[in-house]
């Protein structure tokens, strides 16, 4: 059973870090692309990033909202991608989830989804 | 950025319903759609790619059409464990996107 549990959420004050993970088992992690998506309170999905697969050179892309400010990582050893956030703002409060993609020649899709882990930016 | 529009933004119908959510690309996507479901609380759940592809296990009374701007996700025999909100996203190109959500709740 394929399954994604993402973790590290919580309270943070702006202009701080937090790095979440996301721990997949139940597939060839190494065989997929990676992607973290976002939902604010009330509000509908975004999408944040992605992260090859390294046969494909582990190249990442990010949303223009957050390009520069978060960077997307993977430990294949360890069937974990990581999300690191830097220089939180009050606007990044939301539900963030870790998806398995299914690649297309422009673009993928997430097949299988995380429960999601909670990121408050708060004073 | 390819914006998705759907419609409506919710919608309240009974048991054994058939419904109807619309789904509209700013620009032609050919056939590169996904359509998900999310209940409260959870993550969403992939019910069909490629406009028309039912993932595996989903129940064939999900259906989806369409192809280059508009596309439709029908189900058929509206069952309490359909209520819930659904989102179209495009892959068609990054950065990927998707509709607001339609929110099917119970009449």
């Amino acid at each position: 059973e394929v399954q994604l549990v993402e973790s590290g959420g919580g309270l943070v004050l702006p202009g701080r870090s937090l790095r979440l993970s996301c721990t997949t088992s139940g597939f060839a992690f190494d065989d997929y692309t990676m992607s973290w998506f976002r939902q604010a309170p009330g509000k509908g999905l975004e999408w944040i990033g992605f992260i090859r697969r390294e046969a494909y050179g582990g190249t990442t892309d990010y949303a223009a909202s957050v390009r520069g400010r978060f960077t997307i990582s993977r430990d294949d050893s360890k069937d974990t991608a990581y999300l690191h956030m830097n220089n939180l703002k009050i606007d990044d409060t939301a539900v963030y989830y870790c998806t398995r993609c299914r690649d297309y020649i422009w673009g993928s899709y997430g097949d299988y989804w995380g429960q999601g882990t909670p990121v408050t930016v708060s004073s | 950025d390819i914006r998705m529009t759907q419609s409506p933004s919710s919608l309240s119908a009974s048991v054994g319903d058939r419904i109807t959510i619309t789904c509209r690309a700013s620009q032609g996507i050919s056939k590169d759609l996904a359509w998900f479901q999310q209940t409260p609380g959870k993550g969403p759940k992939s019910l069909i790619y490629d406009a028309s592809k039912l993932e595996s296990g989903v129940p064939s009374k999900f259906s989806g059409s369409g192809s280059g701007t508009d596309f439709t996700l029908t189900i058929s025999t509206l069952q309490p464990e359909d209520f819930a909100t659904y989102y179209c996203q495009q892959y068609h190109t990054y950065p990927l996107t998707f509709g607001g959500g339609t929110k099917v709740e119970i009449k």
